[in-house]
């Protein structure tokens, strides 16, 4: 039973538009959120994260999106570059005392063509 | 050199071999992760050390056999994997796994394909 989904295999843009990638969570007890973008023949590097306590945070071009009652987050990519292509995975952690490890979604391959 | 350095990048083995992965971190962290990634599956996670510890071990088959001797290296030893186990093998290392409220930094991986 997927935690994390990422129902949109994958998403093409045009330079310069946004881009809205969409991930889908089940379990309440999430309390932080994480994107990673991964490059072909390289390892997922950290891109955005947000707390629960929060339902936005911007980092440049890049914003994450938080709706804890539907268990939605997106990641807004405005605008967006031939240099954003790659694959964007969504994760999220528990809270608590014990370890919280990163439960991941499959990925949202993204196409931003020139 | 920075980050988070697997070797190989590539490794081609039979079912009856011996190999081993191998991760090194120069961030000074603390936790170490092995993942697993299948085609068209999320990350999943195998196994973790926190300050050369097991802390996590997510059911994984005991042909796969992970040792953290010090902070900054942890490796994984393969023997008489299948060929489901193809995959891609991500390290990673966070400053601290108690919560994982921190973002992790993920080698390059080791493409594995079992023949």
């Amino acid at each position: 039973d997927q935690q994390v989904k990422q129902n949109s295999p994958s998403l093409s843009v045009q330079e310069g538009r946004i881009s809205i990638l969409n991930c889908d969570y089940t379990n309440s007890m999430f309390d932080y959120f994480l994107w990673y973008k991964k490059y072909p023949a390289e390892g997922p590097t950290f891109l955005i994260s947000i707390s629960s306590i929060k339902d936005k945070n911007e980092d440049g071009r890049f914003t994450v999106f938080l709706n804890k009652s539907a268990k939605h987050l997106s990641l807004h990519i405005v605008p967006s570059q031939p240099g954003d292509s790659a694959v964007y995975f969504c994760a999220a952690s528990g809270a608590g005392t014990g370890f919280q490890k990163l439960v991941f979604g499959t990925g949202t391959r993204l196409l931003v063509s020139p | 050199e920075t980050g988070v350095t697997q070797t190989p990048r590539h490794l081609v083995m039979g079912m009856t071999n011996k190999k081993s992965l191998k991760c090194e971190q120069h961030l000074g962290h603390n936790a170490m992760y092995w993942y697993k990634q299948s085609a068209k599956k999320p990350l999943e996670l195998m196994f973790v050390y926190s300050l050369e510890e097991r802390v996590e071990n997510n059911s994984v088959p005991s042909r796969f056999s992970p040792e953290c001797p010090n902070s900054s290296h942890l490796f994984l030893h393969l023997h008489t994997l299948q060929p489901e186990d193809s995959a891609l093998y991500l390290c990673a290392s966070s400053p601290r796994p108690l919560p994982m409220n921190t973002e992790a930094f993920f080698g390059q991986g080791t493409r594995l394909t079992v023949v």
